[in-house]
């Protein structure tokens, strides 16, 4: 299994402001993905961020809200642009191996917006 | 696109009791299921999964069934602690990447 490390686990942010969300797998991995969980609800995923390239987004999300960097195969951010109270969330990575299809999840950055 | 129904929403059971979570799936090209347990303030942690070859796989108190032909596949858990007290996500996979989760189940284990 891989541990996921995210930072910050909780931030609380003002309108208008933008805050990058880091992740750290202990190994390296092929998969790496970025998902939002609002309250009481499921996870929907965001992004693939890949490796040396722009990331691949889901419809509804969108480059200039939600940059995401994956420099490495074990490292990756993504960014909460120009946030508002909708913006309130749980962001959650996730990475696992192209071939296993396992993934693994890091604790989540419980972010609120004022 | 996939998409995965999951039933029930919210379930209680006591403790000792077993507790079933059921999910049905929409492409049938999905291959690999797992089951993910979470808990309050943190991230979902994988339980158990199965993958298309496989009709049945069983971890100590947990297991997993998968019927293909009716595209679904179910949690079962024996014998319930209050440790199992969660929420847990069922999920279908189509390709080797983009997990598709189900809405979620609440259980309360009722000591």
């Amino acid at each position: 299994s891989a541990v996921i490390s995210q930072k910050p686990s909780r931030d609380i942010c003002q309108r208008g402001t933008s805050l990058t969300i880091q992740c750290q797998v202990d190994s390296q991995v092929t998969m790496m993905f970025w998902y939002r969980q609002q309250p009481g609800q499921s996870l929907t995923l965001i992004a693939t961020a890949n490796q040396g390239s722009e990331a691949t987004y889901e419809s509804g999300f969108v480059i200039d809200k939600f940059p995401i960097s994956r420099p490495n195969l074990t490292f990756s951010t993504l960014t909460v642009s120009n946030m508002s109270p909708e913006d309130s969330s749980i962001y959650l990575c996730s990475a696992g191996g192209l071939n296993t299809g396992e993934l693994f999840f890091g604790e989540g950055s419980r972010l609120t917006v004022l | 696109g996939e998409n995965v129904e999951q039933h029930p929403s919210t379930l209680s059971v006591q403790e000792g009791d077993s507790a079933v979570i059921k999910c049905t799936y929409s492409d049938s090209a999905s291959n690999y299921f797992p089951w993910y347990k979470q808990e309050l303030g943190k991230g979902p942690q994988l339980i158990i999964d199965i993958r298309s070859n496989v009709g049945e796989k069983k971890d100590q108190r947990i297991a997993v069934t998968l019927n293909k032909t009716a595209k679904h596949f179910s949690l079962h858990i024996t014998e319930t602690q209050p440790e199992d007290s969660a929420v847990y996500f069922c999920a279908a996979i189509p390709s080797l990447e983009k997990l598709t989760f189900g809405t979620g189940t609440r259980l309360t284990i009722i000591p």
